[in-house]
Formats: structure tokens, C-alpha cells, sequence
């Protein structure tokens, strides 16, 4: 079975900080990957999305992540936070075997930014 | 565009009642809709998928007789908790799947918080 691993379950950054969060998913076949963001007492949200072509995609908010196939890994990165980053972080994959159909989900990165 | 609400965001019951959580697609189609589960401080855990006039697919674990799934219309899911109970307390959350254009993208509802009495 697909399983999405996120390795830093708690991140507490200064502003202006870099941040690195990284994902790893086990399924070898054909993937598209995803990173939702779900701020305070909001609903999920798309931040971006991977399905072909350029492996560093960019999304909203200065966020980018670069997918490396032979890692199964699809870090986000952003360069400098700010504080209304402050969110809960999904990564999440969804596989060819599935029809795409089934997104599994990473347990969470939970950001704190403090100014 | 591609907004998906809830409904109620909050509901509070007694044990042993059932409740009904309403997802709706409010500006496109959506062929299939997905029903999560998060417990707090927990990630998302797909528990069933439903295909417009189609009977629902649970994943492995979940009750399909406790938790009634239907999928009338292209733009509406519910999700019926039946006798619930404390356990079944957590944070219920829908997606849909858009009918045409990239197929590959969910777009998730609020979320209905069910705390059982």
C-alpha cells in the first residue's frame, strides 16, 4: 500500500528563516504529488501540485518544491517565512494504480513562525 | 472557482442518534466526491470514495452501514453518521473531484466538526 511519510511532525522558525519540509511517498509507479496547507481553523488548501514535466514546480506564496523520482522524495521550500505561515502542512500523493483517484496523505508538518 | 462547503461546520449529539453532513460542490460538477476523516493532530484518512449514482466505496475499517454515503446529484454528498458514538467524534471532511478539465485535483470542503455526547 501507498504510504506518505513527512519527517518533521513540529518546525518552529524565526521570520525570514528558510524552510525545508520534507516528504517521502513508497509507491514506485507513476505519482502525482501535492502540498496542502491548512492555516488556523481554515479548510485545506492547494499550495502545489506536481503531475509532469519540470520536477521544481512553484505555487502560491513563494512556495516551490522539487520533485526527485529516484529519492521518492517532494520537498517544499520556501526561502524566507513570514509569519502568516503559521499552518499545518499536508504532503499527499495519488497513484497511477489508483486511477489517480486516491489521495494518501502525509501525517503533517505543524509550522510555527514567530516574528 | 471550484469551492466546496459543508454543512452544518459544527453539530454536537447524543449518543446513540444519527446525523447527516452535507458536502456541496457550489460552482462546478463533481463526478466523485471523497470523504476524510481527521483526528486531532492527525492527518487525513480517505474513508470512502462516491461516484454520482453509484454506490459508495469504503476503504478498509470503515463501516459502510455506519457511515451511510450518498451521492444524488453532481454538485451533493452526504455523510450520515448512524447511532453514533464518543469515538466517532473527530473532524469529518469532503472533497470533489471536477467533472472535466484536470481530473487529478481534489478541492476540500471546511470541514464539519461531530462531537458525540
Amino acid at each position: 500500500a501507498q504510504s506518505v511519510s513527512q519527517h518533521n511532525h513540529h518546525v518552529i522558525l524565526s521570520e525570514a528563516a528558510s524552510l525545508e519540509l520534507g516528504c517521502n511517498y513508497s509507491y514506485g509507479g507513476t505519482v502525482n504529488l501535492f502540498w496542502y496547507v491548512q492555516y488556523p481553523g481554515q479548510h485545506l488548501q492547494l499550495l502545489l501540485k506536481y503531475f509532469s514535466g519540470d520536477p521544481l514546480v512553484k505555487g502560491i506564496k513563494g512556495f516551490e518544491a522539487e520533485f526527485i523520482k529516484s529519492k521518492f522524495s517532494f520537498n517544499l521550500r520556501k526561502p524566507s517565512v513570514q509569519w502568516s505561515d503559521t499552518a499545518e502542512y499536508f504532503c499527499a500523493v495519488n497513484a497511477l494504480n489508483t486511477g489517480f483517484q486516491k489521495l494518501v496523505f502525509g501525517t503533517g508538518t505543524r509550522l510555527l513562525v514567530s516574528p | 472557482g471550484a469551492v466546496v462547503s459543508q454543512h452544518p461546520s459544527r453539530v454536537i449529539c447524543k449518543s446513540g442518534t444519527s446525523v447527516k453532513i452535507e458536502c456541496r460542490s457550489l460552482d462546478f460538477q463533481a463526478t466523485t466526491m471523497f470523504w476524510y476523516r481527521q483526528f486531532p493532530k492527525q492527518s487525513l484518512m480517505l474513508m470512502a470514495t462516491s461516484n454520482e449514482g453509484s454506490k459508495a466505496t469504503y476503504e478498509q475499517g470503515v463501516e459502510k452501514d455506519k457511515f451511510l454515503i450518498n451521492h444524488a446529484s453532481l454538485t451533493l454528498s452526504t455523510l450520515t453518521v448512524t447511532s453514533a458514538h464518543p469515538e466517532d467524534s473527530s473532524f469529518y471532511i469532503c472533497s470533489a473531484k471536477t467533472a472535466s478539465g484536470v481530473s487529478y485535483e481534489q478541492y476540500f470542503g471546511p470541514g464539519t466538526r461531530l462531537t458525540v455526547t
